[in-house]
């Protein structure tokens, strides 16, 4: 596609469910990122995947927190057991390798998760 | 360990007024690369710059200039002659440029309302 796709846009879950939020990157672009923007926050760093390499978990905030990417491609954060705290809107970047390059990143639209 | 401060929470111009948005990092890389993301209402994040730490070379672009200090750490954004246009939220960001970790870390962002 033309950009970095994001899905669902908005989900409104309640707590203690199970939440999967999509990102579909740019076609050929090797690196995927996750980040986390809570209300009046920065940009939380939560997962990085590049190329077959293993992801690079150190931002997931807990163990209810996972991502995988399959075929170098499409990526899914899972979310188990949802808190209100999860609330935020989750970010999805792409950029083409490789690393080091200093190539910019291209965002999805994000996904505004609302835990009640 | 890195870190990117942006200081100004929000900032209020009236149009045409000059405004420029500051940036201090702080990095042990020799090597690294600075951004500046646009966040409008609509959410997704836009590059806006990406420059090299071993280039010091000041860029403008139209109404945008970037001022990159190594001495001082930062990396300040201007827009001359502003408008409405330009209100969103503005990201700075560091990421190395060599070693086992290429990501990339997010100030808090600066709120930008342009009134008319």
């Amino acid at each position: 596609g033309a950009g970095v796709s994001q899905s669902p846009s908005n989900k409104v879950t309640e707590k203690g469910k199970d939440v999967e939020l999509r990102c579909d990157p740019i076609s050929g672009h090797t690196a995927l990122y996750w980040y986390r923007q809570s209300l009046g926050q920065g940009l939380e760093f939560l997962i990085y995947f590049q190329g077959n390499s293993a992801p690079d978990k150190s931002g997931l905030p807990s163990d209810r927190f996972s991502a995988e990417r399959t075929g170098g491609s499409v990526s899914t954060l899972t979310i188990q057991r949802t808190q209100q705290e999860d609330s935020a809107v989750y970010l999805c970047a792409s950029s083409l390798g490789p690393p080091g390059a200093g190539y910019g990143y291209t965002f999805g639209s994000g996904t505004r998760l609302t835990v009640v | 360990a890195q870190k990117v401060t942006q200081a100004q929470t929000e900032i209020s111009v009236v149009e045409k007024e000059d405004v420029t948005l500051d940036c201090v990092y702080e990095t042990r890389d020799t090597t690294y690369y600075l951004f500046w993301y646009k966040q409008p209402p609509s959410g997704e994040l836009v590059f806006l710059i990406r420059r090299n730490s071993f280039d010091e070379q000041n860029e403008i672009s139209g109404r945008y200039s970037w001022n990159f200090q190594k001495s001082t750490s930062s990396f300040n954004f201007t827009i001359t002659a502003s408008q409405v246009v330009d209100s969103a939220v503005y990201f700075c960001a560091l990421r190395p440029a060599s070693g086992g970790s290429y990501i990339p870390t997010f100030g808090r962002g600066t709120s930008l309302i342009v009134h008319p």
